[in-house]
This record gives C-alpha cells, structure tokens and sequence, in this order.
C-alpha cells in the first residue's frame, strides 16, 4: 500500500511571496491533516477534512492560509503572502476514518520543508 | 504548561546502551502514540497503546493511565535509532475533536 505523498520535498521563498503545498493520502483514507512543525516543536494541527468537508481548522491563520479538499482525495495548502515566521515543516497525514470512529493510527507524509527568506 | 511533557528533551547514548524516554499528560485519553521523526522530516507511528505494554523488536511501550504516565524503552540501541522521538495523544472518544495533542519531542543521539 502506497504511502501518503507529498510535494514539494522543500521550498525556499521570499517573504510576501505565495507558496502551495500537495499531499495525497492513502487510498481509501477519510480523514486528512494538515500540521505545521516548527523547529524544536511537536506538530501543529492546521486543519483537518473529513472526506471533502472541514472537521477543525481553529488554528488555521485564514488570512493568509487556505486549503482544499475538493474531490474528498488529494489536498492543497496555500500560503499567501508568506512571512517569515512560516518557516516550517508542513506535515500531511491522514487516517481511514476519522472522528466517527475509534481511536486510529496517523500515516505521515515525509513533510515539506518551507524556508521563508 | 503543555498538556504533553516529555522528557528528557535531549539524549545521548552509546551504542548498546538501554534507553528510556518519558512522557506524561494532564488531560484524558482514549489513546496515547510514540511516534519516530528521523531528520529527513517524516513521522512515523512506532505505538498506539490505551493500556498495559506494547512490544515490537527493540522498542517496548509502557502507559500506567491511573498515573498518566507512559515509557518508551529502547533495548540494545544502535545508531540507527536517532530520532526525535515524539508523543502524543488522543482526546477522549466521542469529544468534540479528535485531534491528537503532541509533546515537543525527545531528541535522541546514539553514538557509534
């Protein structure tokens, strides 16, 4: 069974400039998660999905980050304008069913570092 | 003060030695992980345990829910194991929200 992918593996940018991010978790997955890690930090929950609706995205600065889930599959993080203080390592991850079931085990992606100049 | 602490927040250890890392949680639970983050970035899940012991290779995880405490004890280790080790973990089942809560993570640094 494939992992959950991401894209880019890194990203250097300059502030004020906008940036997306790509993830595709594992066929079949529900629930999908974006975090943001900042160094020497425990992962942040940015937003969640269920299938193609927002379950959680009460840490998700939404002047200036957006995302998608269109089709309940693959997702897109956007940051625009970036500043400094973005810098981090966003993390996909995503589970097969989400908040209607038990607790489940979290499929990471390998992340994207994002380095804002 | 978090809600997850771990410690030590450093470690380093030489090849062979037993390691033990701790982690203890002020909210409740359905469910406590031990997660690997090797420094390419990506995490990955060693445990999920709501009770008693896990064991898988070198790695046993321990929780005592009555105390909130939990270990992840690391037998014979080998330079390979260095990580950040991370736990984390889940709200209590039917909450509002499902969303893990993280520690900030144990550095862990295995010498040749």
């Amino acid at each position: 069974e494939a992992g959950v992918a991401q894209s880019p593996r890194y990203k250097i940018i300059e502030k004020r400039q906008s940036v997306a991010f790509w993830c595709n978790p594992i066929s079949g997955h529900a629930t999908l998660y974006w975090y943001q890690q900042i160094l020497g930090q425990g992962p942040k929950l940015l937003i969640q999905f269920q299938n193609n609706g927002v379950v959680d995205d009460s840490q998700l600065p939404k002047d200036r980050f957006s995302a998608e889930r269109l089709k309940g599959v693959d997702s897109t993080l956007k940051i625009q304008p970036a500043k400094l203080e973005d810098s981090a390592v966003y993390l996909c991850a995503s589970t097969k069913w989400g908040r209607t079931s038990a607790t489940e085990t979290q499929y990471f992606g390998p992340g994207t570092r994002l380095l804002v100049l | 003060k978090n809600e997850v602490e771990q410690s030590p927040q450093n470690l380093t250890a030489q090849e062979g030695e037993f390691i033990t890392i701790n982690c203890s949680y002020s909210v409740g639970i359905s469910a406590l992980h031990w997660l690997q983050q090797h420094p390419g970035g990506g995490i990955v899940s060693l445990f999920m345990l709501s009770s008693g012991k896990k064991k898988h290779g070198r790695l046993i995880a321990t929780i005592n829910i009555q105390e909130k405490h939990s270990s992840l004890h690391i037998t014979a280790s080998h330079p390979r194991d260095s990580a950040v080790y991370i736990c984390a973990v889940s709200p209590p089942y039917g909450g509002a929200t499902n969303k893990l809560i993280f520690g900030t993570g144990t550095l862990l640094a295995v010498q040749p």
